[in-house]
């Protein structure tokens, strides 16, 4: 079935350094693929998204590219704010079912 | 613009007693959602609905029931609380599927003792 696999955490980091969380997908078809953002007590917000391949989603500095031959959706930036701090969760949607399927999330720690 | 509500957003159950929790959404949303978030296992899809009127099962809906009476508003009920049902809920909605963004609720943080 249609599965989303994302780097475990914690990922700490200094401010102003480069952000990579990996994330690679399995699924049939043709899915559309998401990054969202929780902030600490908080609900899941909408980071970037791509509905196709080599399609590139960005968002306050984020970026994400749709890479279909390493069915892959890496997330990066390339100067984190402590502000950036929150757990990331990669998606997908549209394989095998019209259902969303969520990563495990990543937990991001920036320190000044 | 309140986008998704969820009540409570704190609740503790003692073992067996039954609860509902409410998500309102005033996007005029047709899909709306509700999952679970448990440390280390992201989260997991209870129950959803397509509609005013439909309900369907998640990956995840032993143990609970839903209903969609108003498109507005998709309650998830705890018929008999069980410990294993300690968790952080989140409600979502969304205009439609696949590739429509989902739009969720703050939470409600439920402890089963």
């Amino acid at each position: 079935g249609d599965s989303v696999t994302q780097m475990e955490g914690p990922v700490t980091l200094s401010e102003e350094a480069f952000l990579t969380i990996n994330c690679t997908y399995t699924a049939t078809g043709y899915p559309s693929l998401f990054w969202y953002v929780q902030y600490p007590g908080e609900g899941l917000q909408l980071l970037l998204k791509a509905t196709k391949a080599d399609d590139k989603g960005s968002n306050k500095g984020f970026e994400a590219t749709y890479r279909k031959e390493t069915t892959s959706f890496h997330l990066e930036k390339g100067s984190v704010q402590v502000s950036d701090s929150a757990v990331y969760f990669c998606a997908l949607s549209g394989g095998a079912t019209n259902k969303l399927i969520f990563g495990t999330g990543t937990l991001l720690a920036v320190q000044p | 613009n309140a986008g998704v509500t969820q009540t409570p957003k704190f609740r503790v159950l003692k073992t067996g007693q039954s609860m509902t929790l409410l998500c309102a959404q005033d996007m005029n949303h047709e899909y709306m959602y509700w999952y679970r978030q448990d440390p280390g296992m992201g989260l997991r899809l209870i129950h959803y609905s397509v509609g005013e009127g439909t309900t369907a099962k998640g990956e995840v809906p032993d143990g609970y029931n839903v209903s969609r009476l108003k498109k507005q508003n998709f309650l998830l009920g705890l018929e008999s609380a069980a410990p294993s049902q300690t968790s952080v809920y989140f409600c979502a909605s969304s205009y439609s599927t696949e590739k429509s963004p989902l739009h969720f609720g703050n939470g409600t943080r439920l402890t089963v003792t």
